[in-house]
């Protein structure tokens, strides 16, 4: 499978726990983004990534968000002390390099709070 | 505050009919555009991109940029069932900063 991976494709919390949440990118990317789309809305931009690096996180909320992309491994979005509003569909999505540079989706993780 | 508008919708077209989506966009440094389809409960799905003013068509699917009315659109011919979907737009500067997007629009093809 060359597509962008993410797990789990579904993950319940209770509030006040954390929750991991993992994204492999495309064979060949060295992009990663995620996004946060909230029932009946649009998707809203978090973070961008390349390996080590912390490229754009004027999406992500300062508190209790938190996000790297390791020189091995996957990138991992991390939300501690979940609260019900963190209940969203995340994608992450992976871009190469050139001028379009698209962006490719993975299937994202569906992350409920209880 | 970088903005991406699209109508709601539902747009419902017949089978067969063209559909058209719009989008405007408040940017003016934007210099991409995405067109991704999402049906529900699924992730999106890239359809097209454009980046030069003009037309562009891959197959059922033509994508039209208008820099100086900051507008994009995206028509699908010989519309089907199976095109009943959201299709969000999104733009970007150049690079690989990331997307913003629109809201969508729920396109509904009626057999």
């Amino acid at each position: 499978n060359a597509g962008v991976m993410q797990n789990p494709r579904h993950l319940v919390r209770r509030r006040g726990q954390e929750a991991r949440l993992r994204c492999s990118p495309m064979k060949g990317h060295s992009h990663v983004y995620w996004y946060r789309q909230l029932p009946e809305e649009g998707l809203k931009f978090m973070v961008y990534l390349q390996k080590e690096n912390i490229i754009d996180e004027s999406g992500m909320p300062k508190e209790r968000f938190s996000a790297e992309f390791p020189k091995e491994g996957p990138s991992i979005l991390r939300i501690q002390q979940v609260v019900r509003g963190d209940s969203a569909a995340y994608f992450c999505a992976s871009s190469g390099t050139g001028r379009s540079g698209e962006q490719y989706f993975g299937p994202g993780t569906r992350l409920t709070v209880t | 505050q970088k903005e991406v508008e699209q109508n709601s919708g539902p747009l419902s077209v017949p089978e067969g009919a063209i559909a058209s989506l719009n989008c405007t966009y408040s940017d003016r440094g934007s210099q991409s555009f995405f067109w991704y389809r999402q049906y529900s409960g699924k992730s999106p799905e890239l359809i097209m991109f454009i980046y030069s003013n003009g037309d562009k068509e891959d197959g059922r699917f033509t994508a039209q940029l208008n820099k100086a009315s900051q507008y994009v659109s995206l028509l699908i011919r010989d519309s089907q069932p199976s095109d009943s979907a959201t299709y969000l737009c999104a733009g970007r500067n150049s690079g690989n900063t990331p997307l913003v997007f629109g809201k969508g629009t729920r396109l509904s093809v009626i057999a």
